[in-house]
């Protein structure tokens, strides 16, 4: 059975740092890795998708992807109390469904 | 663009009755849809794939006779709840894949919440 584990937090930063939230999957055929914020009582909405190791930025976010150790993180850089939410991995293997972690709750403090 | 709309927002309903939930991509045509379902400070969990003109397929677990799906068009896929219960009281999710982009991304919709009296 696919499994993608989150921390599940708080993680807890101040206002302007990194935040750094991490995700690792057990399907080694996986091949598409997806990053949605989900705000209390809201839809999940997508930040990133990587498919490719490496970094991949988008503004303020840099999802990372290391293939070999099955582990995808996202960094959020000037994290702002609007970034208060829970970040949720979702993982997927060729073109079909994707298996969501139980998500990371990040806690941006003024 | 992606946005994808789900109708009504919210239900309160009685138990042993049916709620139709709908769910449509605004501004893409959708082969694929899937529906969720996510209980209070848990992750989301699929119960359904649905593509335009086929059967669902459901995921294990899931009634597939209690959540019944039907995906009429390229736009528009329907979950219905019968005979609901208040343990089927939850937040429901559709997402939409769009087709002919080579794109595997999933636009959520903002979720139906039912609540069963």
């Amino acid at each position: 059975q696919k499994e993608v584990e989150q921390n599940s937090g708080p993680l807890s930063v101040p206002e302007g740092a990194i935040a750094s939230l991490n995700c690792t999957y057990s399907d080694r055929g996986s091949q598409s890795f997806f990053w949605y914020r989900q705000y209390s009582g809201k839809s999940p909405e997508l930040i990133m998708f990587i498919y490719s190791n490496g970094d991949k930025e988008d503004g303020r976010f840099t999802a990372q992807l290391n293939k070999a150790s099955q582990y995808v993180s996202l960094l959020i850089r000037d994290s702002q109390p609007s970034d208060s939410a829970t970040y949720l991995c979702a993982v997927e293997e060729g073109y079909s469904t994707l298996t969501f972690g139980k998500g990371t709750m990040l806690l941006v403090s003024p | 663009g992606a946005v994808v709309s789900q109708h009504p927002s919210w239900v309160i309903c009685k138990s042993g009755t049916s709620v139709k939930i709908e769910c449509r991509s605004l501004d893409f045509q959708a082969t694929t849809m899937f529906w969720y379902r996510q209980f209070p400070k848990q992750s989301l969990m699929l119960m359904a794939t649905s593509n335009e003109g086929s059967k669902a397929t459901y995921e294990q677990g899931v009634e597939k006779d209690k959540f019944l799906i039907n995906h009429a068009s390229l736009t528009l896929s329907t979950l219905t709840v019968t005979s609901a219960h208040p343990e089927d009281s939850s937040f429901y999710i559709c997402s939409a894949r769009p087709g002919g982009t080579g794109t595997d991304t999933q636009y959520f919709g903002p979720g139906t919440r039912l609540t069963v009296l």
